[in-house]
């Protein structure tokens, strides 16, 4: 059963780099067919979709994040990667990565809040 | 604001059916788009329910069903049961924003 588990700095200060990782287990990145994706939700709000790569490393990023999001993947760890700089208070929320089949995410890792604050 | 709406939130009785609505336009689900349904339980991550307008994947009760017309979509449970009380959000993609987006979710009471 494959599963993710996200993983990374719980607390980050204003101005600096949220760094979280997505450690799949259970199967492989690599599997043909597949995107892993990241999704974020602010507190107490709804999902908004972040981006997604693939294994080859295309990436794919919601355009009014892209400029401050980075996505990629290591097949050798079998793990995938976001970085987000120049946080602010806004980017505080549970972040989500997930494997993604055709336009949908079918297997999602249990989240991990994230809170930008001094 | 999301470019899909979604009621804030609805609410049913045990044993009823409800709807929950998913509504567009033409540069998302009225251009073919494929729609998918999630359901959040309290505290926990979103889980696919619907996806591909009406498809369930493996373990999904069919008390849950998708439909689309036009530029919307909606989101149909039958037989309510007090376990289904949750968050639901549709997703879809949209052309004019290129980027795949979630309607604002919409909570289920179970009365």
């Amino acid at each position: 059963q494959l599963q993710l588990r996200e993983s990374g700095s719980g607390l980050v200060k204003p101005s600096e780099t949220l760094s979280l990782t997505c450690a799949v287990s259970g199967g492989s990145i690599s599997s043909g067919g597949y995107s892993w994706s990241w999704i974020r939700q602010p507190p107490g709000k709804g999902l908004e979709w972040i981006g997604y790569i693939y294994q080859s490393g295309t990436t794919f990023y919601n355009p009014s994040l892209k400029s401050r999001v980075t996505i990629s993947v290591d097949t050798s760890k079998n793990q995938f990667s976001l970085k987000v700089s120049s946080v602010t208070a806004a980017d505080t929320a549970v972040y989500y990565c997930a494997r993604r089949v055709g336009s949908r995410c079918d297997i999602w890792g249990q989240g991990t809040m994230v809170t930008v604050s001094s | 604001q999301s470019v899909l709406t979604q009621p804030p939130s609805v609410s049913g009785a045990p044993g009823q059916r409800v709807t929950i609505s998913c509504t567009g336009s033409s540069s998302n689900i009225g251009a073919n788009y494929d729609v998918h349904w999630y359901q959040q339980l309290p505290g926990t991550a979103p889980k696919l329910l619907i996806y591909g307008h009406s498809s369930r994947p493996s373990g999904v009760p069919d008390r849950f069903s998708g439909s689309k017309s036009g530029t919307s979509a909606s989101l149909a449970i039958t037989g309510l049961q007090a376990e289904d009380e949750a968050d639901y959000y549709c997703q879809s993609y949209d052309s004019s924003l290129d980027v795949w987006v979630f309607g604002g979710g919409t909570r289920l009471t179970v009365l």
